[in-house]
């Protein structure tokens, strides 16, 4: 069964925090992806790796910093967390062609 | 900026009814992929046509691509009171950039 983990399903920071996002995935995929999804707005793109330390801004990457050491894993760096970043992060895997995507059953964080 | 679209934003049938999304999109594809997710709960791929494909089957699911229009549309056929879920289309910007829609709220009254 491939997998994509996330660290965390529900996490609770406080404002100013850095916070720490991970994800692993078993399937030797080169593609990996991290999502904020609210209510209304769908899934919005924050960042993603198409390589081991290769990354590229999303649609929405204000605020946020990626890590990708080894190809296993997608840390997501949220760097003084805040209130507006509450939400729901989504992290998927791909291969090497973008078809099927892989996701990981969500990280809730909430930013009190 | 998001590149699928999806129309409507919620949909309520009776079970056994069944349910059509449609999805627009903004630049050339050479996929369109469509999937499910469950409340509070990961993505799951449900189908993907590509560009030269114009309709594709499974199970209870079928796929219609327009390039000309820019459009896809997901049939869901004799609906169960499991297909409640949001229901997305994504499409590949570039070669790796994967985006999805806002999604339809799917809603199965039994």
């Amino acid at each position: 069964d491939v997998k994509v983990t996330q660290s965390s399903r529900y996490l609770v920071k406080r404002t100013g925090e850095k916070v720490f996002l991970e994800c692993v995935q078993d399937m030797d995929h080169e593609n990996m992806f991290w999502y904020r999804q609210d209510p209304g707005l769908g899934l919005r793109l924050i960042y993603f790796s198409y390589d081991v330390k290769m990354k590229e801004k999303g649609d929405i990457p204000e605020g946020y910093s990626v890590s990708r050491e080894k190809k296993e894993r997608f840390s997501l760096i949220l760097e003084s967390a805040s209130t507006n970043q509450t939400s729901m992060y989504l992290c998927a895997s791909v291969g090497t062609v973008v078809t099927e995507a892989f996701f990981g059953q969500g990280t809730r964080l909430t930013v009190v | 900026s998001q590149q699928g679209e999806e129309d409507p934003q919620a949909l309520s049938i009776q079970e056994g009814e069944n349910a059509t999304m449609n999805c627009s999109y903004k630049t050339s594809i050479n996929n369109l992929q469509w999937y499910r997710q469950n409340s509070g709960r990961g993505l799951v791929h449900l189908i993907l046509i590509r560009s030269n494909e114009r309709e594709k089957h499974s199970g209870r699911l079928r796929v219609t691509l327009d390039t000309s229009k820019k459009s896809s549309s997901l049939l869901i056929t004799a609906s169960r009171a499991a297909d409640t879920a949001s229901y997305f289309c994504a499409t590949v910007q570039g070669a790796q950039k994967l985006v999805f829609g806002q999604g339809t709220r799917l809603t199965i009254n039994p």
